[in-house]
C-alpha cells in the first residue's frame, strides 16, 4: 500500500525565487489537499482538489501560490516570488470519496521550504 | 467558524506512565474529530478517529480517545507510555457539510522520561 508521496523533501532557495512542489496521492484517491505549517503550529489548510478540479482556496493562498492537478492524480504547488515568510513545511494529504462527509485525509512526509 | 484548542503546549512523562492529552472544539454541530501524531520533519499519522456511534474509539499503537458532547471534548489517552511515544500529537476537526478542510489545534508536544 503506497501512501501519499511528496517531492522535495526538503528546498531551500532564495528570495525572490519560483518553487514547485509534488504530491501523488494514495491511488484512487479523488481528493486531494494542500495545508502549510509553520513552527510551533499546527496544519493550516490551504486548498483543495476533487479530481482535476480546485474546489476551495483558502484566503492563505496568496496570488503568488497556484496549485493544479491537471489530469486528476499528481498535484503541484508552485510559489512565485518567495518571501522569507513562506518558510514552512508544505503537506499533502488524500482522501476518497466514498466514505462521502466521512472521509479520512491521509498525509505525506511534507516538503519543508526555507526561503533566505 | 470552528475552532480546536489544545491547552497543553508540552506534556513530560516517565516511561510507563499513562497519559492524557486534552482538546477541547468550538462547533455547533458534531463534528468529526481525529488524532493525528508527528515526529520530528515528519508529517502527519493517523492514531484514531470518530465519526459516530461508540464514543469511545480505540487507535493504532494502544491509543484511544473519548468523546465527551457535553464537555466538547476529544481527549487522547495511552495507559502506558513508550520512549517512542515521544512526538507532536494534533487534534482535528473535520465537517460534516460543506467545507472539506480539517481544522487543527496547535498541537501537544510529549516528551517521555526514561
Amino acid at each position: 500500500d503506497t501512501g501519499v508521496s511528496q517531492d522535495p523533501r526538503h528546498k531551500i532557495t532564495k528570495r525572490g525565487q519560483n518553487v514547485t512542489f509534488r504530491c501523488d496521492p494514495i491511488s484512487e484517491h479523488n481528493r486531494l489537499y494542500w495545508y502549510r505549517q509553520t513552527l510551533g503550529q499546527g496544519p493550516e489548510f490551504l486548498t483543495y482538489f476533487q479530481n482535476e478540479a480546485q474546489l476551495e482556496k483558502s484566503r492563505l493562498l496568496s496570488d503568488r501560490f497556484s496549485a493544479e492537478r491537471p489530469k486528476g492524480s499528481f498535484s503541484t504547488l508552485e510559489i512565485q516570488r518567495t518571501e522569507q515568510g513562506d518558510s514552512a513545511m508544505y503537506l499533502c494529504a488524500s482522501s476518497s470519496l466514498a466514505g462521502g462527509h466521512r472521509e479520512t485525509q491521509y498525509f505525506g512526509p511534507g516538503t519543508r521550504l526555507l526561503v533566505l | 467558524a470552528q475552532s480546536v484548542t489544545q491547552p497543553d503546549i508540552h506534556i513530560t512523562v516517565s516511561e510507563g506512565a499513562s497519559l492524557e492529552l486534552r482538546c477541547n472544539y468550538s462547533y455547533g454541530a458534531t463534528p468529526y474529530l481525529f488524532w493525528y501524531v508527528q515526529s520530528p520533519g515528519q508529517g502527519l499519522q493517523l492514531l484514531l478517529k470518530y465519526f459516530s456511534g461508540d464514543t469511545l474509539v480505540q487507535g493504532i499503537k494502544g491509543f484511544e480517545a473519548e468523546f465527551k458532547r457535553s464537555q466538547s471534548s476529544f481527549n487522547l489517552r495511552k495507559p502506558s507510555v513508550h520512549w517512542s511515544d515521544a512526538a507532536e500529537y494534533f487534534c482535528a476537526v473535520g465537517l460534516d457539510t460543506g467545507r472539506r478542510a480539517l481544522t487543527f489545534g496547535s498541537g501537544t508536544r510529549l516528551q517521555v522520561q526514561p
